[in-house]
């Protein structure tokens, strides 16, 4: 059974820039969450995908946008970067949306935008 | 809005002894809490959990009380051990909702 894993595992992209981050998640998950993690904070909800369907949205505005695809893996898309973008990405995977079940959590991806 | 709250940054304990990390929270709508664990460079590793409808669950040298009433809820760690040291996450969620919120951690450090 393999666990989260998300890539890469850091970045440096421009201001202005958009980024792609990729997260396969744990075999027979079908729900992936990502979080962005600030310096000195704990995760923050961004959004929610459940069998390739959007499931809840955090405070992210739209530039944040992602997609699932049919195995279940995930991509978080940041357009327009903005220097506070910069944060630890981490995705979560978790057995089924909606229950109250843990999530398992990606090494994360650390973004830095310049 | 800062629903979950840990306002401890820091915590160190020496080894053998007991480690109470504190959480306290404002959504009455929170029924599931989770503590998860953090170390450098890893993501959050998920330790134990407590429904609403319970107080207390136990797993090993890990126990997390939870006190609805206060709105509180604590993760106690007895013996301590070196290997503890990390940062400790406190969430939690809603039944049926789709994010867990989190506290802003305690880094725990486990003196030999």
């Amino acid at each position: 059974e393999t666990g989260v894993t998300q890539s890469p595992t850091h970045l440096i992209k421009t201001r202005g820039q958009q980024v792609t981050l990729r997260c396969s998640s744990q075999s027979g998950h079908n729900t992936v969450s990502w979080y962005q993690q600030a310096l000195g904070q704990g995760p923050q909800f961004i959004f929610q995908y459940y069998r390739e369907e959007e499931n809840g949205r955090g405070n992210f505005p739209p530039r944040f946008s992602g997609l699932q695809f049919p195995n279940y893996s995930s991509e978080l898309n940041v357009n327009a970067l903005e220097l506070d973008d910069s944060a630890l990405y981490l995705c979560a995977s978790s057995l089924a949306a909606g229950t109250n079940t843990e999530a398992f959590f990606g090494q994360g991806t650390r973004l830095t935008v310049v | 809005d800062q629903q979950v709250k840990q306002n401890s940054p820091s915590l160190s304990v020496q080894e053998g002894r007991i480690s109470i990390l504190n959480c306290d929270y404002t959504n009455s709508m929170f029924d599931y809490f989770l503590w998860y664990k953090k170390y450098p460079a890893e993501g959050p590793t998920f330790l134990i959990s407590i429904s609403s409808i319970k107080d207390k669950n136990e797993d090993g040298r890990f126990t997390v009380f939870l006190n609805k009433s206060a709105k509180h809820l604590s993760l106690h760690i007895v013996p301590s051990q070196p290997g503890d040291s990390a940062v400790y996450f406190c969430a939690a969620s809603a039944h049926n909702n789709n994010d867990m919120r989190f506290g802003a951690g305690t880094r725990l450090t486990v003196k030999p």
